[in-house]
């Protein structure tokens, strides 16, 4: 069965300081794979997603940038952290066609 | 303009009641419909999807499409208070694999 790891769970990271947070899937090949950021007591904004190795489309212009370089890793990733990076960070796999999406447990990032 | 809008809330309903929760849209690229559910601090989770326009039912959820109104609807018949989570719509389009969600009504079902 395919399953999702992200981590780490929580982070707390200064103002200015990097990021990286890593996303692996197993059990499939070639996922389509997406980053979503949700605010707290609001949605699931679409980040980023790849439909392939090296391949990245941005969906909101921002201070964040994604990569894969293998077929079943996703990172996410900042040089410069702000304070409106704060959120929960959800990476997903989303079954090809469309339909379901499968979550990792989430990161909880705050920036203090 | 957003690609999905969806009303927020909170919602507050008595165990027993009907409950409605819409997004619209404005892509008519989208081909599925989801609805979701989201306890606090999870990961949603998925509760049925849609192909096009129509309605689909499962137990005691219905989801309904209107593709030429960019509508759709969640139906909970029988509401308890176990169903008080946030519930998310989100469409896909197969042809840019972009799959978005709208912001979430948080549903209360009071006992």
């Amino acid at each position: 069965s395919q399953t999702i790891h992200q981590w780490p769970a929580t982070l707390v990271q200064p103002v200015g300081s990097p990021l990286s947070l890593e996303c692996t899937v197993e059990g499939t090949s070639n996922p389509n794979l997406y980053w979503y950021r949700q605010a707290a007591g609001r949605g699931l904004q679409l980040l980023f997603y790849s439909v392939g190795i090296g391949q990245i489309s941005s969906e909101v212009p921002q201070n964040l940038s994604a990569s894969r370089p293998q077929d079943r890793q996703f990172i996410l990733s900042s040089k410069k952290l702000l304070l409106s990076d704060s959120g929960f960070y959800l990476c997903a796999w989303i079954v090809k066609g469309g339909t379901e999406a499968f979550f990792g447990q989430g990161t909880r990032l705050t920036v203090v | 303009q957003k690609e999905v809008e969806q009303d927020p809330g909170p919602l507050s309903v008595p165990e027993g009641a009907i409950v409605s929760l819409n997004c619209t849209y404005s892509n008519s690229a989208f081909q599925y419909f989801m609805w979701y559910r989201q306890y606090s601090r999870k990961g949603p989770e998925l509760l049925m999807y849609t192909y096009s326009s129509g309605n689909k039912e499962d137990g005691r959820f219905t989801a309904q499409v209107d593709k030429s109104s960019k509508y759709i609807s969640l139906f909970i018949r029988d509401s308890q208070p176990s169903d008080s989570a946030t519930y998310l719509c989100a469409m896909s389009d197969s042809g840019t694999y972009k799959y978005i969600f709208g912001t979430g009504t948080r549903l209360k079902v009071l006992a």
